[in-house]
């Protein structure tokens, strides 16, 4: 199984700075795999990012991601306060499918 | 619109068995990878199991293999969990997703409201 770490656990912004989220894998993962996914509270979670640098339907271009192997990153390049969630990277590559725990954005 | 719907949750005992659905619309459902996504109350994501356009690829958390059994009836438009032995920490919200394509290796583009499980005597 890939087990992903996100770093930081928390991360405090203000609105307009650049937030920049690493999702780190046990393993490399296959073909560039990996997802980004962002939750606001009482809601699902929101594709923004597949296969590591594509951006979903309807993400503005303000989110960014890169990497390949074992360390991805998720950059947002200027927060708006809608950014301020929970965000979640996902390898679907191999099974089992595996999340990372998580990073939380927070208003500084 | 895709619109994925999910339900059959609700207060269980430990060890009985709850029989979750979800019903999509709005897509070609039989073209479709599906998984379902659980997330424990106030805690993060955890794939749960998930199954390809044609059943032909079925996959399991280690943590639910062999007592979650996942199906798919392509003629309803519908997903299927059947869980037993249900155990305390089986407890959560669970989401149904859709795959982005028919293969069981790919992202979800969508994902329902979820249903809540709840373990306790």
């Amino acid at each position: 199984e890939i087990v992903l770490t996100q770093s930081p656990g928390t991360l405090s912004l203000s609105p307009g700075e650049r937030a920049t989220l690493s999702c780190r894998a046990s393993q490399s993962v296959s073909s560039s795999y990996l997802a980004w996914y962002r939750q606001k509270p009482g809601q699902a979670p929101r594709l923004l990012i597949y296969g590591a640098s594509s951006r979903a339907t309807g993400i503005p271009d303000s989110f960014s991601g890169s990497g390949s192997g074992t360390d991805f990153t998720l950059t947002i390049s200027r927060l708006e306060p809608e950014d301020f969630a929970v965000y979640y990277c996902h390898q679907y590559g191999s099974s089992p499918h595996t999340f990372g725990q998580g990073t939380k954005l927070e208003i500084k | 619109e895709v619109q994925l719907v999910e339900s059959g949750g609700g207060l269980v005992q430990p060890g009985r068995s709850l029989r979750l659905s979800c019903t999509a619309s709005g897509f070609t459902f039989d073209d479709y990878a599906m998984h379902w996504v659980r997330q424990a109350p106030g805690k993060g994501l955890e794939w749960v199991s998930g199954i390809s356009w044609n059943s032909g690829t079925i996959g399991y958390a280690d943590s639910v293999k062999g007592r979650f059994t996942i199906s798919r009836d392509n003629a309803k438009n519908s997903l299927y969990l059947q869980m037993n032995s249900l155990r305390a920490e089986d407890m959560a919200l669970y989401y149904c997703a859709k795959g982005a394509s028919g293969s069981y290796y790919y992202y979800f583009d969508n994902w329902g409201q979820g249903t809540l499980v709840t373990v306790s005597s």
